[in-house]
């Protein structure tokens, strides 16, 4: 029972645009989303979060959208730079515990 | 500075042996969780801990124990009766009550099992 799901597994852009990662959720009672950015072999390490009475939170050249009635999060990088090539994964909190999409890998391409 | 251990970063055994996974943090977290990753997935809940000598289990603990005799250190151990224990494993900590919010990983474990 996949309770977070990120759909693509992979996405690609041009360095200088902007990268969208979606991100959709099955489950109304979560009630805080995060974002998390991993390299290989480390840990994840936090990026943004938004609680489910907001609908955008920014930071910096990160912004996290949330459409509560799609059950529906996106994360908006812009403008995309090398270093943003990593594993993301969206993520949601149930009680004291952290429910993780399967992750999508950017890369950006100079 | 502060932060979190887990040592060591590959780690290699035979089927059928039991392996302990080593979790130490020095940021004086009371919470403590263990995860697990595998390809094309995202991290799965295994056990945590709230609370010195206290520990429950998350969505995959079959094949998995843990101990937690120290706030510090969060042992995991990788029993014989875990079907597919290859994987990358990270530890995590947090502030009690923080939960998801204040969450901060270590930097794996690779297991495999030959």
């Amino acid at each position: 029972d996949q309770q977070v799901k990120q759909n693509s597994p992979s996405l690609s852009v041009q360095e200088g645009r902007i990268s969208i990662l979606n991100c959709d959720y099955t489950n109304s009672m979560f009630d805080y989303f995060l974002w998390y950015k991993k390299y290989p072999a480390e840990g994840p390490t936090f990026l943004i979060s938004i609680s489910s009475i907001k609908d955008k939170n920014e930071d910096g050249r990160f912004t996290v959208f949330l459409n509560k009635s799609a059950k529906h999060l996106s994360l908006h990088i812009v403008p995309s730079q090398p270093g943003d090539s990593a594993v993301y994964f969206c993520a949601a909190i149930k009680g004291q515990k952290l429910v993780f999409g399967q992750g999508t890998r950017l890369t950006i391409n100079p | 500075d502060g932060g979190i251990t887990q040592s060591p970063k590959y780690l290699f055994r035979k089927e059928g042996q039991n392996v302990t996974l080593s979790c130490e943090q020095n940021l004086n977290h009371d919470a403590m969780y263990w995860y697990r990753q595998d390809p094309g997935q995202g991290l799965r809940l295994i056990y945590y801990s709230q609370i010195v000598n206290d520990f429950q289990k998350g969505d995959i603990a079959e094949g998995y124990s843990v101990s937690r005799e120290k706030k510090e250190s969060f042992p995991l151990t990788v029993t014989s009766a875990q079907k597919n224990p290859t994987a990358f494993y990270l530890c995590a900590s947090s502030i009690r009550g923080a939960g998801g919010i204040g969450q901060f990983f270590g930097p794996g474990t690779r297991l495999t099992v030959l």
